[in-house]
C-alpha cells in the first residue's frame, strides 16, 4: 500500500544546511510536497515537485527527487532559528486527490 | 485573499456529545479535504468533498463520523457520540478545481479534546 517514511528528528546549528529525507512506496506518485508545521499551527505549503523532475530550487530550499529509489529530500540552506518546526513530506498519485503524509521530521536549530 | 478558515479553533466535548467542525475554503476553491492528526503523528486523510458531493471517504471511520459540503456555507465534519480516542487536531484543506498540481492549502485546525 501507500506509505511515506521520514526520520523523526534533526538538529543543526544556525547557519548550517539542513537535509530532511523522505522515502515513499507508491511508484505512481505524481506530485510530492513539503509542508512546514509550527507549534499549534496548520500546515504551510513550502514547495512541491512533479515526478518527472529531479530537482527544484526555490530561494533557500532545494528539493531533490530520486524516482528510482523513491527518495525525496529537502535541503534548507543557511538554516535559521525561525526554521525550527516539523516538516512533512507528502505525496499524491492523482490530481486533486488525497495526500499521504509522512510522520514528520522535527527540525531543531541551535544558535 | 483570506486563507482556509476553520472554527472553532479549540473544542471541548464530554464523552457521548456531538462535535461539529466547520471549514470555509479559500475563495475560488471548490475542493475540500479533511485530515486528522493524532498527537505526535502525521496527518491521516479522512474525506474529500466537492460541492454537494463526497468524492472519496476511504479514510472515514465507518461509524459516528460524517462530512458534508453544501451548496452554500462551510464544509462540516460531524462526530457523533465522541469518545476519548477522537481527541486530535482536525485539519481542513482546500484546492482550486483548475489546479493540475493538486496542491492543498491548510487551515489552522480545530483541536478537539474529549473529556
Amino acid at each position: 500500500g501507500e506509505d511515506v517514511e521520514q526520520s523523526l528528528f534533526l538538529s543543526v546549528r544556525e547557519g548550517d544546511s539542513s537535509v530532511i529525507n523522505c522515502t515513499y512506496t507508491d511508484s505512481s506518485s505524481t506530485y510530492l510536497y513539503w509542508y512546514k508545521q509550527e507549534p499549534g499551527a496548520g500546515l504551510q505549503l513550502l514547495t512541491y515537485i512533479f515526478s518527472n523532475m529531479d530537482m527544484k530550487q526555490d530561494q533557500r530550499l532545494t528539493v531533490l527527487l530520486n524516482k528510482k529509489d523513491k527518495h525525496l529530500s529537502l535541503r534548507i540552506a543557511d538554516t535559521q532559528t525561525g526554521d525550527s518546526a516539523i516538516y512533512f513530506c507528502a505525496e499524491t498519485n492523482n490530481q486533486g486527490g488525497k495526500l499521504i503524509f509522512g510522520q514528520g521530521t522535527e527540525l531543531s536549530v541551535k544558535p | 485573499n483570506a486563507g482556509v478558515m476553520q472554527n472553532p479553533r479549540h473544542l471541548v466535548r464530554r464523552r457521548g456529545q456531538e462535535a461539529r467542525l466547520r471549514c470555509s475554503p479559500m475563495k475560488g476553491h471548490s475542493h475540500v479535504y479533511w485530515y486528522r492528526q493524532l498527537p505526535e503523528e502525521g496527518l491521516k486523510f479522512m474525506v474529500y468533498l466537492q460541492k454537494e458531493n463526497i468524492i472519496d471517504e476511504s479514510g472515514m471511520p465507518k461509524e459516528r463520523f460524517s462530512a458534508e459540503f453544501p451548496k452554500e456555507g462551510p464544509s462540516i465534519l460531524r462526530i457523533q457520540q465522541v469518545v476519548r480516542g477522537d481527541s486530535a487536531a482536525y485539519f481542513c484543506a482546500s484546492s482550486p478545481s483548475t489546479s493540475g498540481r493538486g496542491e492543498q492549502y491548510f487551515g489552522p485546525g480545530t483541536r478537539l479534546t474529549v473529556t
